[in-house]
């Protein structure tokens, strides 16, 4: 069976860091692009940032680029989300998703529970 | 970007009737385009992608058309289990984008 589980939230203040965990199993991680997703209360769901198999290429939201890095370990099945320099409006529940096939195709299934991400002083 | 626009943001009807979901782009993203269904504490789900291809386990009751800026889910005949969030997602340009949800409710 295929498990995404989704770790690492938590309250933190502005300017502060914190660092989210996917750990991956039932599938052959290195062969799936990967990404995370965050729900918030007033804009919905908004893609944050997306990783290759390999992890030479990644891609980001704007909103997000020099503040976040996205990185795998695919020797431990594990996606990572470094989120520094947090803001208010980073408030979220943060999901890992892996691509649908592993042919590249940016829709994502399945996806993480989520884990919640309150940055507040 | 492109933008994705979601209409109604909530649509109210009954179990057996049919639910027409509208997801118009700002510009085209071909057939570039999927649903999601998310319910309270569960993560989304991939319903349909490219357009109209059921994800799979997705009952036949869910289907999707559409091309270029306008797109439509629908629900043939709602089951309880189908009230909940809907969301449109393109994957034609960077940054990919989501629909701001339609919320299908009893």
């Amino acid at each position: 069976e295929v498990q995404l589980l989704d770790s690492g939230g938590g309250l933190v203040q502005p300017g502060g860091s914190l660092r989210l965990s996917c750990a991956a199993s039932g599938f052959t991680f290195n062969n799936y692009v990967m990404t995370w997703v965050r729900r918030t209360p007033g804009k919905g769901l908004e893609w944050v940032s997306t990783i290759s198999g390999s992890g030479d290429k990644t891609y980001y939201v704007d909103s997000v680029k020099g503040r976040f890095t996205i990185s795998r370990d695919n020797s431990e099945n594990t996606l990572f989300l470094q989120m520094n320099s947090l803001r208010v409006e980073d408030t979220a529940i943060y999901y890992c998703a892996r691509d649908r096939t592993t042919v590249t195709s940016y829709w994502f299934d399945p996806w993480g529970q989520g884990t919640l991400v309150t940055v507040s002083s | 970007e492109i933008v994705l626009t979601q209409s109604p943001a909530t649509l109210s009807l009954s179990p057996g009737e049919r639910a027409t979901l509208s997801c118009r782009a700002s510009a085209s993203v071909d057939i570039y385009l999927a649903w999601y269904q998310q319910k309270p504490g569960q993560a989304p789900r991939l319903l349909i992608y490219d357009t109209s291809y059921r994800a799979t386990g997705i009952p036949a009751r869910f289907s999707g058309s559409g091309s270029g800026t306008d797109f439509t889910l629908t629900i043939s005949s709602l089951e309880p289990e189908d009230f909940a969030l809907y969301y449109c997602q393109q994957r034609r340009n960077w940054p990919l984008t989501f629909g701001g949800g339609t919320k299908v409710e009893i």
